[in-house]
């Protein structure tokens, strides 16, 4: 079975200050990777996946994620944060020879003090 | 592009009720899954659908169920109500193949008293 961790239930962080959200992935089969947010009252939006290839993945409003496969993990990063980046933040696997069912991870909550 | 919607999005009901939920994709999403999101459980997969047939499924009882109409449009049922059911409901649509982006829809907040 899949199972995903992220170990920090909550994260704050200054404003323009980095931030780096840990998530690792359990799984004997190969994943497809994703982060998801989660504004507060709304669904979540897709930020990035992993596929394959390169290991450094860009996705929207600055946030990048590195794939490690010897340490299973994936973790989110952004070099200066806003305000607006306070949400929850969702790490999640998908296998790749199963259409659709995402496992998604506990979520950490990102606050952005001014 | 229209996004995905969910009706209702506010919902009370009482122990021992039912409930159905709708969920319109997006125009061409062939793929339409459902989530419960609790603080306590986080967000647990319970069913996707493909064209009209259920594809995969989460380890929730037969009380939750679901279906897909050719439209694509999906509806999820509970049956028989528990306090623990209160949660909200996301639905997700996509176009159903391998690592698709799911969008997903504003949820259903449903309340069991």
């Amino acid at each position: 079975a899949q199972s995903v961790t992220q170990l920090d239930s909550q994260v704050p962080v200054f404003e323009e200050a980095p931030v780096e959200l840990r998530c690792n992935y359990s799984s004997s089969v190969s994943v497809y990777l994703f982060w998801y947010v989660q504004y507060p009252n709304q669904g979540l939006q897709l930020l990035l996946k992993y596929l394959s290839g390169s290991t450094l993945v860009k996705g929207i409003n600055g946030f990048e994620a590195e794939f490690n496969k010897s340490q299973t993990s994936f973790h989110l990063r952004k070099p200066s944060v806003h305000i607006s980046d306070t949400a929850e933040y969702f790490c999640a696997v998908s296998l790749k020879t199963s259409y659709d069912k995402v496992i998604f991870g506990p979520g950490t909550s990102l606050s952005v003090i001014p | 592009k229209a996004g995905v919607t969910q009706t209702p999005r506010y919902l009370i009901k009482t122990r021992g009720q039912q409930v159905t939920l709708s969920c319109s994709p997006i125009s061409g999403h062939r793929s339409v899954s459902w989530y419960q999101q609790t603080p306590g459980q986080g967000l647990q997969f319970l069913f996707e659908y493909f064209s009209e047939t259920q594809r995969n499924k989460g380890n929730f009882p037969g009380r939750f169920s679901g279906r897909q109409f050719s439209n694509s449009r999906s509806e999820m049922n509970v049956s028989t109500l528990e306090l623990g059911d209160s949660a909200l409901y996301l639905c997700a649509s996509s176009l159903g193949a391998l690592a698709s982006e799911q969008y997903f829809g504003p949820g259903t907040r449903l309340t069991v008293t």
